[in-house]
């Protein structure tokens, strides 16, 4: 995998329902993968910075794993609701010299009451 | 405690004319960087600035130019617009490298007719 890849591009769901989308970045020379949260009109918000190989982060009903041997991470939402709609955007960073965290399109998530 | 702020929020040019994009702020960040987001092409980096008093560029750097003033102040500048610079611009700092949460200010929407 040559860039950040999300999948699915969009997700509609149920209130109440539990969900989970896909982030595949690159393996070799990973240091740290990123999620953010963003809001229509709003701008995007920090979720996670995952760093070690079997990492597991989480906050309220949203949590995240991380695999580096293969290059994935997973988003979890448990008991969706409507203000958890928003575009989830994931982001790779492969450390060097160079500061540039390279993002993926995102996941847009719409929870429906 | 107003994090990441930018100006304008909203501005239309013609092709041709100049502007500056202004940002700033006041967490005493290290890391500065300016982003384009287009739809579906997800967020891309213009330039970003590792500390004071140096830049560097980012993926997509032609047709712009930037100054980080002081460690607050990082500027983006369209030195002559064109329609392809039509986008939301964001400003986004971290306390240093990669490994850190990117904090990102509310955008900028900049049309260039």
């Amino acid at each position: 995998i040559l860039n950040v890849e999300q999948s699915p591009q969009s997700l509609h769901v149920q209130e109440g329902d539990s969900t989970n989308f896909t982030c595949s970045f690159p393996s070799s020379n990973f240091y740290a993968l990123h999620w953010y949260r963003w809001e229509t009109a709003k701008s995007p918000e920090a979720l996670f910075v995952m760093t070690l190989n079997g990492d597991e982060k989480k906050k309220g009903r949203i949590s995240a794993t991380l695999n580096t041997k293969e290059g994935y991470s997973y988003l979890y939402i448990k008991g969706s609701q409507p203000e958890d709609s928003a575009t989830y955007l994931c982001a790779s960073y492969s450390g060097g010299s160079n500061y540039k965290l390279t993002f993926g399109k995102g996941t847009l998530l719409t929870v429906n009451p | 405690n107003a994090g990441v702020t930018q100006t304008p929020k909203f501005q239309v040019l013609k092709t041709g004319q100049s502007m500056t994009l202004q940002c700033a702020q006041d967490m005493n960040h290290n890391s500065m960087y300016w982003y384009r987001q287009d739809p579906g092409m997800g967020l891309r980096l213009i330039y970003y600035s590792a500390s004071e008093g140096t830049t560097d560029k980012g993926e997509v750097p032609n047709g712009y130019n930037v100054s980080r003033l002081n460690k607050r102040e990082f500027s983006l500048r369209l030195e002559s617009a064109a329609p392809s610079q039509t986008s939301v611009y964001f400003c986004a700092s971290s306390p240093g490298r990669g490994l850190y949460e990117q904090y990102f200010g509310p955008g900028t929407r900049l049309t260039v007719t």
